[in-house]
């Protein structure tokens, strides 16, 4: 069984600039995270799909990232303008549905905004 | 507000001997607890879960026990093995969302 993909692996930006990431969770998994690692903290949910539409985005900062999942399948995540205190690492996740807690994490991509 | 806490940042074991892992949590809402291990350029990947209405889930060499009274749950891992060195998240989730609340993580490392 295929993993979570995401990509890039690596992102290295100015601040101001605008970045976005890509992540195709495990067939068939209906819910989709989008989960900011900030270094030594642990994972904190941005946003959950459920198929193309979002459960919970309270912890998104709307005014410069905006996420979507087109089809029920892929997810972008962006972000424009990145500030400084976005550097961090971005993992999406997938599971079966809401229901079920245990989630499948993708490598992450880890940004470092300069 | 850190609703699930791991206090101790990092552990050291060595080879063969127990290694426990503890995380407390404050929501009394919650109702199911996971474990994941995290290994360097990798993405956290699922090793145990406890419902609330158990006190003990075990997995081969991992054992978690969850002590609702005290909001405490604990990762046994018996023996250890330097395979196991990696960083290791708590999480919790239950009442109004289903969404997954993570500690801070340990890291733990097994030596020879």
């Amino acid at each position: 069984e295929a993993g979570v993909a995401q990509s890039p692996r690596y992102k290295i930006i100015e601040k101001r600039q605008s970045v976005a990431f890509w992540c195709n969770p495990i067939s068939g998994h209906a819910t989709l995270y989008w989960y900011q690692q900030i270094l030594g903290q642990g994972p904190k949910l941005l946003i959950q799909f459920q198929n193309n539409g979002v459960v919970d985005d309270s912890q998104l900062p709307k005014d410069r990232f905006s996420a979507e999942r087109l089809k029920g399948v892929d997810s972008t995540l962006k972000i424009q303008p990145a500030k400084l205190e976005d550097s961090a690492v971005y993992l999406c996740a997938s599971s079966l549905d809401r229901e079920s807690a245990r989630e499948y994490f993708g490598p992450g991509t880890r940004l470092t905004v300069l | 507000d850190q609703q699930v806490k791991q206090n101790s940042p990092s552990l050291s074991v060595q080879e063969g001997r127990i290694s426990i892992l503890n995380c407390d949590y404050t929501n009394s809402m919650f109702d199911y607890f996971l474990w994941y291990k995290k290994y360097p350029a990798e993405g956290p990947t699922f090793l145990i879960s406890i419902s609330s209405i158990k006190d003990k889930n075990e997995d081969g060499r991992f054992t978690v026990f969850l002590n609702k009274s005290a909001k405490h749950l604990s990762l046994h891992i018996v023996p250890s093995q330097p395979g196991d060195s990696a960083v290791y998240f708590c999480a919790a989730s239950g009442g109004n969302t289903d969404k997954l609340i993570f500690g801070t993580g340990t890291r733990l490392q097994v030596f020879p």
